[in-house]
């Protein structure tokens, strides 16, 4: 596709409910990220993709988060037993390694916006 | 622990007005810093790009400027225009992370006609 697709754009859960955040990356691009971006809060980082691998995953909040990534192309992320604090919007990127790592570009989906009630 | 700060956080400005827009961070030793714009329900779109060992990059209206010595970023945006109107967000990326981005909370600027 033309850009970094994510899906659903707007979700709404109850709490203690699971959920799946789906993003499907530009077609080519190796290293997939995943960020939550929350009110007050910024933009935090939670966990990196290299093809189907996840070497950086320090940035999960809690064991109820967990992403997994097949055939180095769609990722989900998924949220287990939903809490009030989990609402935000969760934003997927997707870059395509050239040279060393820290130099690609980050390209950015529109988001999935979360709400759980 | 990185921490980047954005100030202001919100800035209204009238059309055709020369402004800047400040990033700071705690740690010094990063990769890079990139400037991003965030549009209402949208994603982050890149904007520009500076690598530790440069001190300015430019394109179209838009300057960015890098002291990594004293933690500190600036983006300039020339003759601003409504449609300049959104959320600007700076990100360092540590040399040792290999591909987190650290966020600063934002500029929200408005661009009145």
């Amino acid at each position: 596709g033309a850009g970094v697709s994510q899906s659903p754009s707007n979700k709404v859960t109850e709490k203690g409910k699971d959920v799946e955040l789906r993003c499907d990356p530009i077609s080519g691009h190796t290293a997939l990220y995943w960020y939550r971006q929350s009110l007050g809060q910024g933009l935090e980082f939670l966990i990196y993709f290299q093809g189907n691998s996840a070497p950086d995953k320090s940035g999960l909040p809690s064991d109820r988060f967990s992403a997994e990534r097949t055939g180095g192309s769609v990722s989900t992320l998924t949220i287990q037993r939903t809490q009030q604090e989990d609402s935000a919007v969760y934003l997927c990127a997707s870059s395509y390694i050239q040279g060393t790592l820290a130099k690609n570009i980050q390209y950015f989906g529109a988001g999935t916006r979360l709400s759980v009630l | 622990k990185q921490e980047v700060t954005q100030i202001p956080a919100a800035l209204s400005v009238p059309e055709g007005e020369n402004l800047v827009l400040n990033c700071s961070f705690t740690d010094s030793a990063i990769y890079n810093l990139q400037w991003f714009r965030q549009d209402p329900g949208k994603g982050l779109t890149s904007l520009l790009l500076i690598q530790s060992s440069q001190r300015e990059q430019t394109s179209g209206r838009l300057n960015a400027s890098l002291d990594k010595s004293s933690g500190r970023s600036t983006l300039y945006i020339a003759a601003s225009q409504p449609g300049d109107s959104a959320t600007y967000l700076c990100a360092v990326r540590k040399e040792t992370s290999g591909s987190r981005l650290t966020f600063g909370e934002g500029t929200q600027l408005t661009v009145n006609p």
